[in-house]
């Protein structure tokens, strides 16, 4: 069953921990991204990767960290720095000139 | 910069009625558009591009380079229209190398009955 898989659905931690969100997608694509949904102001990219060992900063990098050391995952780290960590996580994939597909999300509260 | 607006965070409508979500975006190229669905309790999904010029469900979208939009039009709403629907851009941040999507922040739409 082709897709892209997010772990866990949901995800409780302490402030001041780092906690890292899964992303696996059995797709082939080349690109991955992550993305913030937060109600009212839509999918905020948090960071993509165009190919294995690369990845760039998308409009809100700050107090997140991600790796790319296999062309199908695309772990996201939630580091201590972030400000204001609690929220939907999104997960996509694409190859080429396809739309973005999307994983079913993390929902990740800081307590 | 890159972006892609919903003017609308709410939009209801009765069942029957003929719906619009507009969608208006800023591009220094040439611009590639989507609209995504997010029904309740489901992913994120791709509802239609631009470039199929395909009707979806009973919705189509047109792009309109002189007003920088690319509305979602449905005759007639449907109950299970109701949904998240989200505008999407794709964006070529650097030279063409790599790609992202812009998204905006998006429209919820109520069919009512």
């Amino acid at each position: 069953d082709g897709g892209i898989t997010q772990s866990p659905k949901y995800l409780f931690r302490k402030e001041g921990q780092n906690v890292t969100l899964s992303c696996e997608q059995n797709l082939n694509h080349d690109a991955m991204y992550w993305y913030r949904q937060d109600p009212g102001q839509g999918l905020r990219l948090i960071y993509y990767s165009q190919i294995v060992n690369d990845f760039q900063k998308g409009d809100i990098a700050e107090g997140y960290s991600v790796s790319r050391e296999k062309k199908e995952s695309f772990p996201l780290t939630v580091t201590s720095a972030q400000k204001n960590p609690t929220a939907f996580y999104l997960c996509a994939s694409s190859m080429g000139k396809l739309e973005a597909f999307f994983g079913q999300g993390t929902r990740l509260t800081v307590v | 910069a890159q972006r892609v607006t919903q003017p609308e965070k709410l939009l209801s409508v009765f069942k029957g009625a003929p719906v619009e979500l507009k969608c208006n975006y800023s591009y220094s190229g040439s611009p590639e558009l989507f609209w995504y669905v997010q029904y309740s309790r489901q992913r994120l999904q791709l509802l239609l591009r631009h470039i199929s010029r395909e009707s979806i469900k009973g919705f189509t979208a047109d792009l309109n380079k002189g007003e920088t939009s690319f509305h979602l039009k449905k005759p007639f709403a449907q109950e299970e229209d109701s949904a998240m629907y989200y505008c999407a851009l794709r964006d070529r941040p650097r030279d063409n190398y790599g790609q992202n999507f812009v998204f905006g922040p998006g429209t919820r739409l109520s069919v009512l009955p």
